[in-house]
């Protein structure tokens, strides 16, 4: 069965303290990577897409990267209002659980 | 720029009550889902559409139903009976036609909270 897995569930850094978080899979006929933010009480909120491995993505101090088997969200130099719950999602090609397989996300606390 | 929007925000039901939570959004796109978010199993798919007039199941349909109006940018999720088990927060989303090379993941609206006691 298709799956995505997040590591670690809860993530507690001080500011300035650079991480990552790791979304591995095992996914039949993948055809992208997607990494979202989710603040408390809010939907969503689309980052970035990966196609292909190799590829790489980076928005302000967050890069995204993908291999053939997991995805790495780096956080450099974090702050506070980076705290959120970050959320891997494997696109693919038709299922019952539809075409986006979501991990159970990754909580980050960043402290002042 | 309204983007997918959900109502109620917030809702309390008695069991075996029924209501519908509406979704709609402004930026013309094909595709249209349920999801629901439980702690520690993260969001899981309960119907699907891919056009006016047409659902599929997810991975959680049983308890809902659903349907795509004629004016297609709105996609309605029904409980008939609502059940405690159906406590959650329910969260819909939209997307381009998925096979489109410039596919770039689901626009979600800020999500229905739902309580069944």
């Amino acid at each position: 069965e298709d799956q995505v897995t997040q590591s670690p569930e809860a993530l507690r850094l001080q500011e300035g303290e650079s991480s990552s978080l790791n979304c591995s899979y095992t996914v039949s006929g993948l055809r992208g990577l997607f990494w979202y933010r989710q603040d408390p009480g809010k939907g969503p909120e689309f980052l970035f897409t990966l196609y292909s491995a190799g590829e790489e993505k980076e928005k302000e101090r967050l890069k995204a990267t993908l291999t053939k088997k997991e995805s790495f969200l780096h956080i450099t130099a974090p702050k506070p209002e980076d705290s959120a719950t970050y959320l891997c999602a494997a696109y693919r090609d038709g299922g019952s659980q539809g075409n986006l397989i979501f991990g159970k996300g990754t909580k980050l606390s960043v402290k002042p | 720029n309204a983007g997918v929007t959900q109502t109620p925000k917030f809702r309390v039901l008695k069991t075996g009550q029924s209501m519908t939570l509406l979704c709609a959004q402004d930026m013309n796109h094909e595709y249209m889902y349920w999801y629901r978010q439980d702690p520690g199993m993260g969001l899981r798919l309960i119907h699907y559409s891919v056009g006016e007039g047409t659902t599929a199941k997810g991975e959680v349909p049983d308890g809902y139903n659903v349907s795509r109006l004629k004016k297609k940018q709105n996609f309605l999720l029904g409980l008939e009976s609502a059940a405690p088990s159906q406590t959650s927060v329910y969260f819909c989303a939209s997307s381009l036609g998925t096979g489109r090379w410039d596919f770039d993941g689901y626009t979600f609206g800020s999500g229905t909270r739902l309580t069944v006691v």
